[in-house]
């Protein structure tokens, strides 16, 4: 079974800091997708970032790096120069590969609150 | 256009009404997904439609009826509901492919059942 755990409930962070957010894994699945969502308050679920298991180069888009440690089975997010328009909730998620019957299921972590500042 | 939508954005609702929530898709995916989220806590997934039919059914009651008319459209039929129904209702969209197919979400319906 598949398990996502982030550790970080909530956080601050300043204006123009970089932030990173915590998301550990836990698979016997050699092939998965790892991905970053951001929840405004509004409710949306905003897709971030993806890194699948077998990319050799950690994954980046604009300001959002992923720090992906395969053996440590970590896949932080990197968010650089916070604005604050980063706050928001962020949830870590985990997708199964096809050849399994959880295909279609992304298995969530608990979500990291965070807080910008000015 | 990344952009899945979905109405109505709120509804309240009575324990003996019925109601559905549409979701549309118009990127050419081939897998919707209905998710329900509680104040807090992350999404947890209710159905999954690969290809207009239903493939993951997450034990969910049957006051909660999914439908999937057509590769675009999904709905959920609601049917005496409970207070503790009340939540976000999301929709997604992906790709039917190998390992790490995005999941594009639509804004939700919040739903409150008294």
């Amino acid at each position: 079974a598949q398990k996502i755990t982030q550790t970080q409930p909530g956080m601050f962070v300043q204006e123009k800091e970089a932030v990173t957010l915590d998301c550990t894994y836990d698979t016997s699945d050699p092939s998965y997708g790892l991905f970053w969502y951001k929840q405004p308050s509004s409710g949306e679920m905003i897709f971030l970032i993806y890194q699948g298991s077998y990319d050799q180069q950690n994954a980046t888009e604009g300001r959002y790096s992923l720090n992906f440690q395969k053996a440590r089975k970590s896949a932080n997010l990197v968010i650089s120069a916070s604005q604050l328009g980063d706050s928001a909730m962020y949830f870590c998620a985990m997708g199964a590969p096809m050849t399994t019957d959880s295909w279609g299921k992304l298995q969530f972590g608990a979500g990291t609150q965070v807080v910008v500042t000015p | 256009d990344t952009e899945v939508t979905q109405t109505p954005k709120h509804l309240v609702m009575g324990m003996t009404n019925k109601k559905s929530l549409k979701c549309e898709q118009h990127m050419g995916h081939r897998a919707m997904y209905w998710y329900k989220q509680k104040a807090k806590k992350p999404p947890e997934l209710m159905f999954v439609y690969s290809y207009e039919k239903l493939s993951i059914n997450e034990s969910v009651p049957s006051r909660f009826s999914p439908e999937c008319p057509n590769s675009s459209l999904l709905n959920l039929h609601l049917h005496a509901l409970q207070p503790e129904d009340s939540a976000l209702y999301l929709c997604a969209s992906s790709q039917v492919r190998a390992t790490g197919e995005t999941q594009y979400f639509g804004p939700g319906t919040r739903l409150l059942v008294l």
